[in-house]
């Protein structure tokens, strides 16, 4: 069955600390990535996507995350955290054919120490 | 500015007291989608559409029902609410309806019901 899996329910990492959020999904063929952010109060935003080419994907607000085939994994990563990064990230992974198709991982809560 | 409206935000209800919750949209998108957030489930999908008067089943479609009579609008409507209806609604939209394209969130709406 296919299925995305975020390993860690909640992460807590001091300000200015570099972060790394995995996500493995099981599929039938390569499917197409996403990693979005949910900010208290709000909506899913995307970071960032990846369909082909480069695995190495660069997003929005310094946010990166590389595909990895053999390991069926898509780990989001940031360099160096800020206090506004405190959100919830969710992997998701999707066929070309349907966005009806899309499954969402359960979902990451990221907590920022001062 | 793009947007996708939810009403209302916040709603606390009786059990069977029918409600409707709205969503529209001002960027001409095809796909229209509904989700429940519960925690530690991530995103479930109740219905989507592909265009006006296409609609179909999510994973989780019991319970609710939706309607799309205009390309801008996409009312998620509870008949007969229970208990376990109690969630965080997120309706979606996108271009197209590959897999390929990010979705754009509302705000959601938090529904509780008694």
């Amino acid at each position: 069955a296919q299925s995305v899996t975020q390993p860690d329910i909640h992460i807590t990492v001091s300000e200015g600390a570099s972060l790394e959020l995995r996500c493995n999904y099981s599929y039938g063929a390569t499917p197409y990535l996403f990693w979005y952010v949910q900010s208290p109060g709000q909506g899913l935003q995307l970071l960032l996507k990846y369909f082909s080419g480069d695995t190495l994907v660069q997003g929005i607000k310094g946010f990166e995350a590389e595909f990895k085939r053999s390991q069926s994994s898509f780990n989001l990563r940031k360099p160096s955290v800020h206090w506004s990064d405190a959100a919830e990230y969710f992997c998701a992974v999707a066929p070309y054919s349907s966005a009806s198709k899309i499954i969402f991982g359960s979902g990451t809560r990221l907590s920022i120490r001062p | 500015e793009a947007q996708v409206t939810q009403n209302p935000r916040y709603l606390i209800t009786v059990t069977g007291k029918k409600l409707t919750v709205t969503c529209s949209q001002n960027m001409n998108h095809e796909y229209m989608s509904w989700y429940r957030q519960d925690p530690g489930l991530g995103l479930r999908q109740i219905y989507y559409s592909m265009n006006v008067e296409v609609t179909d089943k999510g994973d989780v479609p019991e319970g609710y029902k939706v309607s799309r009579k205009e390309k801008r609008n996409f009312p998620l409507i509870l008949e007969s609410p229970s208990p376990n209806q109690t969630s965080l609604y997120f309706c979606a939209t996108q271009t197209g309806g590959g897999g390929n394209q990010p979705q754009h969130f509302g705000d959601g709406t938090r529904l509780s019901i008694l």
